[in-house]
């Protein structure tokens, strides 16, 4: 079984829907992420949280929230898509360690989300 | 303004020829940089890191060279293999937190 799930895999909405994409992992990480993956831009952050009690916007967060409902589980929600927000979205997980060798995001398959 | 550039968006290689993937970034403030493999359908994975303390990595083929003066890293690949045909990326952070800054990515095509 995949450490980090995403659900759903694909998604085609229409302008102005509320949209939810989830996240799971069973690495037992406290750390998460969220990043969108645009053609020729790379991964850009849109939050990311350190513990269950801990959100911070990344880059990109604006049109965006999340939710961080337990210690595997990390939702990012568009409150109202709009067309831009077509792309592919990654969900990512880290363990700190004891340094910045040790901390390596593992990503899960992705979403990919179409907003007509 | 991207601060993680990889300004060739293709590169196609010979099997058994070395790959030389690109990286070049403008924050002076990054000190750990890290390059990942993107197969489609999926994630990317981790593939190689290096510190700026150090101006050479190495695990198996892949080796990461690390030129901090000229704010420019590489990875190549020796000897290329078909299974190595996938997008990689390069990314940056600082040490002081655990956000990465990625390159727009490279497409590489290793023909058998």
């Amino acid at each position: 079984d995949a450490d980090v799930t995403q659900t759903p895999r694909n998604r085609i909405t229409k302008t102005g829907k509320r949209i939810m994409l989830e996240c799971s992992q069973t690495k037992g990480h406290d750390r998460m992420y969220w990043y969108r993956q645009d053609p020729g831009l790379g991964l850009r952050l849109i939050y990311y949280s350190f513990d269950v009690k801990d959100i911070n916007k990344g880059e990109i967060s604006d049109g965006y929230s999340v939710s961080r409902q337990a210690q595997a589980k990390f939702s990012l929600s568009l409150e109202s898509a709009i067309p831009n927000q077509t792309a592919l979205y990654f969900c990512a997980t880290s363990d700190p360690g004891d340094g910045p060798s040790t901390d390596t995001q593992y990503f899960g398959p992705g979403t990919r989300l179409t907003v007509l | 303004d991207q601060q993680v550039k990889q300004n060739s968006p293709s590169l196609s290689v010979q099997e058994g020829r070395i790959s030389i993937l690109n990286c070049d970034y403008t924050n002076s403030m990054f000190d750990y940089f890290l390059w990942y493999k993107k197969y489609p359908a999926e994630g990317p994975t981790f593939l190689i890191s290096i510190s700026s303390i150090k101006d050479k990595n190495e695990d198996g083929r892949f080796t990461v060279f690390l030129n901090k003066s000229a704010k420019h890293l590489s990875l190549h690949i020796v000897p290329s293999q078909p299974g190595d045909s996938a997008v990689y990326f390069c990314a940056a952070k600082r040490n002081a937190g655990n956000m990465l800054t990625f390159g727009g990515g490279t497409r590489l095509m290793v023909k058998p």
